[in-house]
């Protein structure tokens, strides 16, 4: 089946530093990528979409300066959390979409705990 | 933004028990998917239901969808310890750019 692999899984980092969150689809082709941020006990809320070879399309109220989303490949999305702050910490999921036709449908990674201290 | 409301917020029972929860909508669907989430991982994929559809099983997992309500449930019969999650609706619109909008979740225990 359908697998993303998303790193780190956790991240510990200082105040005003840069981090970067890989997430790669091992075995198909991701035409779009999204990412996500929740909250503790809270549910996924979309930050934006990006697809290959394109800018990223941001939800209403991300800052696109402060979350740089890269989506080189097929099978290649970055997040960077520039400047990072106590408040961006927070847990970090991707998710890549495939050829639906193919039976690839959205398949999520494992995620990123990201802790600024 | 959110899609809608997920309902319970949580839900406790005891192992044997059917688990049953709902989630309302706010915009047109082309499917509406359940995921279940275990603590501090990523997202499982449960099963799907088109808009065209009404009723769809999937093992002990029974999804009903109600378009003119705008809502959806799910029941998980003879619940196990291992069911103890949190699920989550998300539903996608082609003309919203196919991307997932999740509900609130639903937290469910279900104690041995």
């Amino acid at each position: 089946g359908a697998v993303v692999s998303q790193h780190p899984s956790w991240v510990i980092c200082k105040s005003g530093t840069s981090v970067k969150i890989e997430c790669r689809s091992l075995d198909f082709q991701a035409t779009t990528m999204f990412w996500y941020r929740q909250f503790p006990k809270q549910s996924l809320m979309l930050m934006a979409t990006s697809n290959e070879g394109s800018k990223a399309t941001y939800e209403q109220g991300v800052e696109k300066d402060k979350f740089l989303i890269n989506h080189a490949s097929l099978t290649l999305s970055t997040l960077t959390v520039t400047s990072a702050h106590p408040e961006d910490s927070s847990f970090y999921i991707c998710s890549a979409r495939g050829n639906v036709r193919r039976g690839y449908g959205y398949t999520f990674g494992s995620g990123t705990r990201l802790t600024v201290v | 933004s959110q899609q809608g409301e997920e309902d319970p917020q949580a839900l406790s029972i005891q192992e044997g028990e059917n688990a049953t929860m709902n989630c309302s909508y706010k915009t047109s669907i082309n499917n509406l998917q359940w995921y279940r989430q275990n603590s501090g991982r990523g997202l499982v994929h449960l099963i799907l239901i088109r808009s065209n559809e009404r009723e769809k099983h999937s093992g002990r997992l029974r999804v009903t969808l109600d378009t003119s309500k705008k809502s959806s449930s799910l029941l998980i019969t003879a619940s196990r310890a291992a069911d103890t999650a949190s699920y989550f609706c998300a539903t996608v619109f082609k003309a919203a750019g196919n991307k997932l909008t999740f509900g609130g979740g639903t937290r469910v225990l279900v104690k041995p």
